[in-house]
């Protein structure tokens, strides 16, 4: 079974900080790897996704995440937190059709920036 | 863009009624797929269907059951609802031929067993 771990369930930042969060997997075959963020009171956004091809993926608001296939990691920066940013992250990972189409789901990271 | 919206918000409800949640996307999707999502557990899949009439369990299917009878509405059902069912639930769709498995979520629905 695959498995997704987020290291810390809570992160502190600085407004203007670098963020970091930090997302590994366990797979026994090549992934794909999601980023959502979920806003308070709301359902779950895409940030940002990895499929094939270039390992760096940009997504939206600034964030970028890389494909670190042998350190098995897929880990969410921004150079510069806002204060908008606070929301809590959720990292998924899915095997395709050999997993029945599911995402596997982290535990979750809450990103407190503050001023 | 697409659109999921769930029926509820917030519900509250009694312990041992029948619940339904309630799912509707606007995307002509497939794929639907009921979470429930618990703080240090993320998001774990209940239920999810392949397309109409078609159900399969996920990783925590107990205390629950599902109907899809028309393509664009998911149902979740807690024949008995207890207070262990207090959490929030999140109902999400996929295009079936979509390879990227990207997955599309409505804003939720927390419900309070008391």
């Amino acid at each position: 079974a695959q498995s997704v771990t987020q290291l810390g369930s809570h992160v502190s930042v600085s407004e203007g900080a670098l963020v970091l969060l930090r997302c590994n997997y366990s797979s026994s075959v090549p992934p794909y790897l999601f980023w959502y963020v979920q806003y308070p009171n709301q359902g779950l956004q895409l940030l940002l996704k990895y499929t094939t091809g270039a390992t760096l993926v940009k997504g939206i608001n600034g964030f970028e995440a890389e494909f670190k296939k042998s350190e098995t990691s897929f880990h969410l920066t921004k150079p510069s937190a806002h204060m908008s940013d606070a929301a809590e992250y959720f990292c998924a990972v899915s095997k395709g059709k050999a997993a029945g189409n599911k995402l596997t789901f982290g535990g979750g990271t809450r990103v407190l920036v503050k001023p | 863009d697409v659109k999921v919206t769930q029926s509820s918000r917030y519900l509250v409800k009694r312990t041992g009624e029948k619940v339904f949640l309630e799912c509707v996307q606007d995307m002509d999707h497939e794929n639907m797929f009921w979470y429930r999502q618990d703080p240090g557990l993320g998001l774990r899949l209940i239920y999810f269907s392949y397309d109409v009439k078609m159900k399969e369990k996920g990783d925590i299917p107990e205390g629950y059951s599902v109907s899809r009878e028309k393509k664009e509405r998911f149902s979740l059902i807690l024949e008995s609802a207890s207070t262990n069912q207090t959490s929030m639930y999140l109902c999400a769709s996929r295009l079936h031929r979509d390879f990227s498995y990207e997955q599309y979520f409505g804003p939720g629905t927390r419900l309070t067993v008391t």
